[in-house]
């Protein structure tokens, strides 16, 4: 039981670059989140999704798209990256709702220059 | 719309010493409250949750937090800290009715021997 996973951990994008990060999960959650952390911010909400097929945007969407084709995946797509996009990204998933905790996975470290 | 201020964002403690770390909400509906711990280039996990019911909530490693409607607060204690509890201390708060979790900013625990 692996939990939740992201690839890559780490990676670096010239401006104008595109790049998908994958996050997978194994517990058969419904929603799943991608989040960023900037320092002395928190994490803000990018996407989420709450199931299969389904995507919505959160606090933070520009820039950024997602894909939920198979329940235990969720993508996070970059177009065109830019430096406002250098931060820690990471993924969670949960049972249900907001009553469940999220579990997370371990993040990815972006840079664009 | 609902939002999370915590309060410190850093506490500097020494070892075997108490520790509170304060957060206070707003939100217009019910809400569940959670604290996350974040250790040093890893993901969030959960260390207690209020849903409901007794307003004093116990969690892993020691930690116990009080549900505080009228003040609007979810402050997080520890009555003894180890230099192990050193990370950063997330509170977040999610509607009853919806879909995200809003994470304050974040407190960052140092724990000196």
């Amino acid at each position: 039981n692996a939990g939740v996973t992201q690839t890559p951990k780490f990676r670096v994008l010239k401006t104008g670059q595109s790049m998908t990060l994958l996050c997978a999960q194994d517990m058969n959650h419904e929603y799943m989140y991608w989040y960023r952390q900037d320092p002395g911010m928190g994490l803000r909400l990018i996407h989420y999704s709450v199931g299969e097929g389904t995507t919505a945007k959160g606090e933070v969407p520009d820039g950024y798209n997602v894909s939920r084709l198979k329940k235990q995946n969720f993508l996070l797509g970059l177009e065109s990256a830019a430096p406002s996009q250098t931060s820690v990204y990471f993924c969670a998933s949960s049972y249900a709702g907001p009553y469940y905790e999220q579990y997370f996975g371990p993040g990815t470290r972006l840079t664009v220059t | 719309a609902q939002s999370v201020t915590q309060l410190d964002s850093q506490v500097p403690v020494f070892e075997e010493a108490p520790v509170e770390l304060r957060c206070n909400y707003s939100s217009s509906v019910s809400v569940y409250l959670f604290w996350y711990v974040q250790y040093p280039n890893q993901g969030l996990q959960l260390l207690l949750k209020y849903l409901s019911g007794s307003t004093l909530v116990k969690g892993i490693n020691g930690f116990e937090a009080e549900f505080n409607k009228s003040q609007t607060s979810f402050h997080l204690r520890k009555p003894s800290v180890h230099i192990s509890d050193t990370a950063e201390y997330f509170c977040a708060v999610s509607n009853t009715g919806g879909f995200k979790t809003i994470f304050g900013a974040g407190t960052r625990l140092f724990v000196k021997a």
